[in-house]
């Protein structure tokens, strides 16, 4: 069953904890994405990668980081310098055949304590 | 700057009341104009790409068209299960992907 997964649903941070959302996908996509949703806004763009071990930011990337170590796997690091984390983070994937189409995951929402 | 408005922000319709949602933009040189469906806590799901003004695309009780300014998401019958948030998204040449703020839809029975 392909498809892109975000683990785990939930997640909690307390002040000054750096933490990790995890993204994979099997349906070989190339490039991979991720956003960030408020309540009222449009999603915005953090980081992206087209290519393993290459990515860029988005619009809003401070406080964040990731990693493209491998095709079907695009972590993202929430650190602490992230002064207003809460809300739900969403990867999404595209393949080289239909570059424009984004194809998301399930969604990963994050609350600060 | 690149701006995608989507209206209204929310709309309340009966079962089987046919309406529109709108989504204004204003990108030059688009690269394509993309709805999803989001329910409640989850990922958007892909609907439809349109990429230029004239294109119309239909899925079961949905239409999406589009013109130089806009695109319109038709819901003829609405049925309860149709009730979610609907998200538009522009691609400008740059390649950035710039999305609305959603509408969201409720069908009542």
């Amino acid at each position: 069953d392909g498809g892109i997964t975000q683990s785990p649903k939930y997640l909690f941070r307390k002040e000054g904890q750096n933490v990790t959302l995890s993204c994979e996908q099997n349906l070989n996509h190339d490039a991979m994405y991720w956003y960030r949703q408020d309540p009222g806004q449009g999603l915005r763009l953090i980081y992206y990668s087209q290519i393993v071990n290459d990515f860029q930011k988005g619009d809003i990337a401070e406080g964040y980081s990731v990693s493209r170590e491998k095709k079907e796997s695009f972590p993202l690091t929430v650190t602490s310098a992230q002064k207003n984390p809460t809300a739900f983070y969403l990867c999404a994937s595209t393949w080289a055949a239909d570059p424009y189409t984004q194809y998301f995951g399930p969604g990963t929402r994050l609350t600060v304590l | 700057e690149d701006q995608v408005t989507q209206s209204p922000e929310a709309l309340r319709l009966q079962e089987g009341e046919s309406s529109s949602l709108n989504c204004s933009y204003t990108v030059s040189g688009l690269r394509g104009l993309f709805w999803y469906r989001q329910d409640p806590g989850k990922g958007p799901e892909f609907l439809f790409t349109l990429y230029s003004a004239g294109e119309e695309k239909e899925k079961e009780r949905l239409k999406a068209t589009l013109t130089k300014k806009e695109s319109f998401l038709h819901i003829t019958a609405p049925k309860p299960e149709d009730s979610a948030t609907y998200l538009c998204a522009v691609r400008a040449p740059g390649g950035d992907m710039r999305f609305g703020a959603g509408t969201r839809l409720t069908v009542k029975p």
